[in-house]
């Protein structure tokens, strides 16, 4: 079984602390994603990674960034975090192309106080 | 720009009934796979069922079934003899090819569904 796994499920942070969240794949996936999830608004792709050291945007990156120096990790930084980013963030990954069924991880859910 | 919408925010079902959780989407790609994911209550969300846009062929997953209609661009799950177990916000995907070749995910909003005792 794919596993994907976020290493904290809860974090609580103060505004303008930086912020990381890792995330670890154990299948050799090529693609991995972060997600923030919100009420009403679903899952909204953070940003996206197909290989070591590249990345893509998604559909909100403004206020964050990522970091993927090895195959089976892809970390989400909030350089200053704010309280709008309180919320519950998905990590997930797939292989590529038409092989492209996503594994969530359980998620992490991220409070800025 | 795709679009996926759920316009069911909430739905009820008694056990052992069917129920039908509607998504409709917008897109101009030719090349798409549409998904059902589940996400129970505090657990992983995990996939329901997948739909390649080029098969005419609706896909079945055991009491799972979607109705895909390509030129309505419609994408319904139907479960059948429903179980309590089923008890989850569904959320409905797209996904089509991004600039890096990358398979990107639209999702809509979620419909949670609440299985009755």
């Amino acid at each position: 079984d794919v596993k994907v796994t976020q290493s904290s499920r809860y974090l609580v942070k103060r505004t303008g602390e930086k912020v990381f969240l890792e995330c670890v794949q154990d299948m050799d996936h090529e693609n991995m994603f972060w997600y923030r999830q919100d009420p009403g608004l679903g899952l909204r792709l953070i940003y996206f990674s197909y290989d070591v050291k590249m990345k893509e945007k998604g559909d909100i990156p403004e206020g964050y960034s990522v970091s993927r120096e090895k195959k089976e990790r892809f970390s989400l930084i909030l350089e200053s975090a704010s309280t709008n980013q309180t919320s519950m963030y998905l990590c997930a990954s797939s292989l590529p192309f038409s092989k492209n069924i996503q594994y969530f991880g359980a998620g992490t859910r991220l409070s800025v106080l | 720009a795709q679009t996926v919408t759920q316009s069911q925010p909430e739905m009820s079902v008694q056990e052992a009934e069917t129920v039908t959780l509607s998504c409709t989407y917008d897109t101009s790609e030719n090349n798409y796979y549409l998904f059902w994911y589940k996400q129970p209550p505090s657990r992983q969300m995990i996939l329901v069922i997948r739909q390649e846009a080029y098969k005419q062929q609706n896909a079945t997953e055991n009491r799972f079934s979607v109705n895909f209609q390509k030129a309505a661009k419609s994408f319904s799950l139907k479960i059948s003899d429903s179980q309590l177990g089923d008890t989850a916000m569904y959320f409905c995907a797209f996904a089509a090819p991004s600039t890096s070749g990358t398979y990107k995910y639209i999702f809509g909003t979620g419909t949670r569904l609440k299985v009755l005792a």
